[in-house]
């Protein structure tokens, strides 16, 4: 079974500064998804970007970008020029590319960000 | 309007009761599923449904159940809530014909069980 680690409960960034969230994930697939979503203090959760296992090159959405480690099994997401409006739980998320069951979303434990004015 | 609704948002019962958490969506979406959120756990897949006849217990389908109403409806039950069910219940939905099946979350329900 697929599993989602994240090593870091909470982090703190300075605003407009950079921060790296880490995200290892386990699987013996080959084509899958991943996911990163924010649950800010309102509790809505957020897509914030996704990558697709069998692209090379790291998917970016403004601010947000990740970094792809197929081989390490690595999907660390890094905010540039952070925000107070950044501060939220980020979850890191894996799916298969498959239907049915497998096709559910696993997610890791979450990382409490905070941003310091 | 929002997309996917649930309701109520918040909800304080006690032990032994039984609770219902209602889920409807606007985006057409077949597949819905529901989560349950504890601190320091993430999200934890309760049971999800991918068209109205179907239902699928997921990673902690004990005490709860689920009705799929219609496409766009999908209720958790808890039958006798017991006080480890406090937590924090989410309600999502996606299109089997999108490519990577994102999920769309609803607001979220807090429940709260003395």
């Amino acid at each position: 079974a697929q599993t989602v680690t994240q090593s870091q409960p909470e982090m703190s960034v300075q605003e407009a500064e950079t921060v790296t969230l880490s995200c290892t994930y386990d699987t013996s697939e080959s084509d899958y998804y991943l996911f990163w979503y924010k649950q800010p203090p309102s509790r809505q959760m957020i897509l914030v970007i996704r990558q697709e296992a069998y692209k090379q090159q790291n998917a970016t959405e403004n601010r947000f970008s990740v970094n792809f480690q197929k081989a390490a099994k690595s999907f660390s997401l890094k905010i540039s020029d952070s925000q107070l409006g950044d501060a939220a739980m980020y979850f890191c998320a894996y799916r298969s590319f498959y239907g049915g069951s497998q096709g559910n979303l696993i997610f890791g434990k979450g990382t409490k960000l905070s941003v310091k004015p | 309007d929002a997309d996917v609704t649930q309701t109520p948002r918040n909800r304080i019962t006690k032990t032994g009761k039984r609770i219902m958490l209602e889920c409807s969506q606007t985006k057409g979406h077949d597949r819905m599923y529901w989560y349950r959120q504890d601190p320091g756990l993430g999200l934890r897949l309760i049971y999800y449904s991918f068209d109205v006849k179907d239902i699928n217990k997921g990673e902690i389908s004990d005490g709860y159940s689920v009705s799929r109403q219609a496409q766009a409806k999908f209720s958790l039950s808890l039958e006798s809530a017991i006080p480890n069910q406090t937590a924090l219940y989410f309600c999502a939905t996606s299109d089997f014909k999108d490519r990577d099946h994102e999920q769309f979350f609803g607001p979220g329900t807090r429940l709260t069980v003395l």
